[in-house]
């Protein structure tokens, strides 16, 4: 599975959106994205995730460059809720391919 | 639907007992996995299993063991229990999509 880059932290102002960027430049052609979060230290929820179209969900928006070498998580309007660990990860779709969850960004959405 | 449902939430073990972590899903996923999550880190697969009869080791597997007598069931058996073994321990399950649905964690302390 390819290596995934994201920043350590980021703070957003509630209402406004988070955007969390994460780079994957060796991803290779059948590879997806996929996002995760934690909150506080329950157990991994799912987001999205995505090959190479932009994808949008209830929870989040998932755009991917067109070079496939990076994406970005939108959350439109955060809350104090979204408050958590957010992990990118890139593995093939075949249900064998181990996902491999690194440090990920500890976003803080602020009053 | 209950998901993946782990028991216990809570354990203390001295050093050197022994213990099995259950881990359950409803789901009907093939793929299972193991993971274990230390204060302030990513998580780190130890176990997985692609089915039924079928399992093979992750990144950190000493120190464990598994079994996958049924699809449901995916058991982590801790032999000889280490202060190092200390952690919070998560199952997951893979939807043939790719996305997956962890417990809700299990937290172990050695003493």
């Amino acid at each position: 599975d390819a290596k995934t880059t994201q920043p350590t932290s980021m703070d957003c102002a509630e209402g406004r959106a988070a955007n969390l960027p994460c780079n994957h430049s060796t991803i290779s052609g059948n590879e997806y994205v996929y996002w995760y979060r934690q909150i506080h230290s329950q157990g991994p929820q799912y987001i999205i995730h995505g090959l190479k179209n932009n994808e949008t969900n209830e929870m989040a928006s998932l755009i991917i460059t067109e070079d496939r070498k990076s994406s970005t998580l939108i959350l439109p309007h955060a809350t104090l809720r979204d408050t958590a660990v957010y992990y990118c990860i890139v593995a093939g779709n075949n249900a064998g391919n181990m996902l491999t969850f690194g440090g990920g960004t500890r976003l803080m959405v602020k009053p | 639907n209950a998901g993946v449902t782990q028991t216990p939430k809570f354990r203390i073990l001295k050093i050197g007992q022994s213990m099995t972590l259950q881990c359950t899903q409803d789901m009907n996923h093939n793929y299972m996995y193991w993971y274990r999550q230390d204060p302030g880190m990513g998580l780190k697969l130890i176990y997985y299993s692609v089915g039924a009869g079928i399992t093979d080791k992750g990144e950190v597997p000493n120190g464990y063991n598994v079994s996958r007598s049924t699809t449901e069931d995916f058991p982590l058996r801790l032999e000889l229990a280490a202060p190092s073994q200390t952690s919070v321990y998560f199952c997951a399950s893979k939807r043939d999509t790719g996305e997956l649905f962890f417990g809700e964690g299990s937290r172990l302390t050695v003493l």
